[in-house]
């Protein structure tokens, strides 16, 4: 069974920093595109980022919103994909997802990490 | 940026009834098209994708129609469980999703 889980949401002040985590499992890792796709509190989802798979260049791609200050990565040898948030905005407070392409689309999800940026 | 447009905005119904959600695509994402289902507390789950297709596990209730600009999920006979709120995504140019609908219970 294919299982994503993310971890590392919390509590940060605007301006500040903070690294997401997201460990795959039932699949094979390496050869799965991955996105990270955002939702606000009560709000609907946004796409926030993708990274190809290495033998496809390993590439990052980015929405208007997260670009410059997001950055995606990943360790194939952990099975595991990253989400660096830098400069974090009040407007970045969201359940943050993981999820991999399947056939071009997300499918499946993990269940989400909550990132709240507040002063 | 492809900005999907989804109507209505809630939709009321009981269960046992038809249910019709439309999507509508600011320009043509061909087939490029996806729905979801995302229940309270829950991460969305793909029903729907290239416009018609079931993902695995998806009962038959569910089916996809449209191309171009114009879509639309059908669920034939509504069950308990299906009262959720719907995306619709695009992948035709990078990756959008609709507002949702939410689809109650009346």
């Amino acid at each position: 069974e294919v299982q994503l889980v993310e971890s590392g949401g919390d509590l940060v002040k605007p301006g500040g920093s903070l690294r997401l985590s997201c460990a795959g499992s039932g699949f094979t890792f390496s050869n799965a595109y991955m996105s990270w796709v955002r939702q606000a509190p009560g709000k609907g989802l946004e796409w926030v980022g993708r990274i190809k798979i290495k033998t496809d260049g390993g590439t990052t791609d980015y929405a208007a919103p997260v670009k410059g200050r997001f950055t995606i990565s990943r360790d194939d040898s952990k099975n595991t994909l990253y989400l660096q948030m830098n400069s974090l905005k009040t407007d970045d407070t969201a359940v943050y997802y993981c999820t991999t392409h399947r056939a071009g689309w997300f499918d499946p999800w993990g269940q989400g990490t909550l990132v709240t940026v507040s002063s | 940026e492809i900005v999907l447009t989804q109507s209505p905005a809630t939709l009321s119904l009981s269960p046992g009834e038809r249910a019709t959600l439309s999507c509508r695509a600011s320009q043509s994402v061909s087939s490029y098209l996806a729905w979801y289902q995302q229940k309270p507390g829950q991460a969305p789950r793909l029903l729907i994708y290239d416009a018609s297709n079931r993902a695995t596990g998806i009962p038959a209730r569910f089916s996809g129609s449209g191309s171009g600009t114009d879509f639309t999920l059908t669920i034939s006979s509504l069950e308990p469980e299906d009262f959720a709120v719907y995306y619709c995504q695009q992948r035709s140019n990078w990756f959008t999703f609709g507002q949702g609908t939410k689809l109650e219970i009346k």
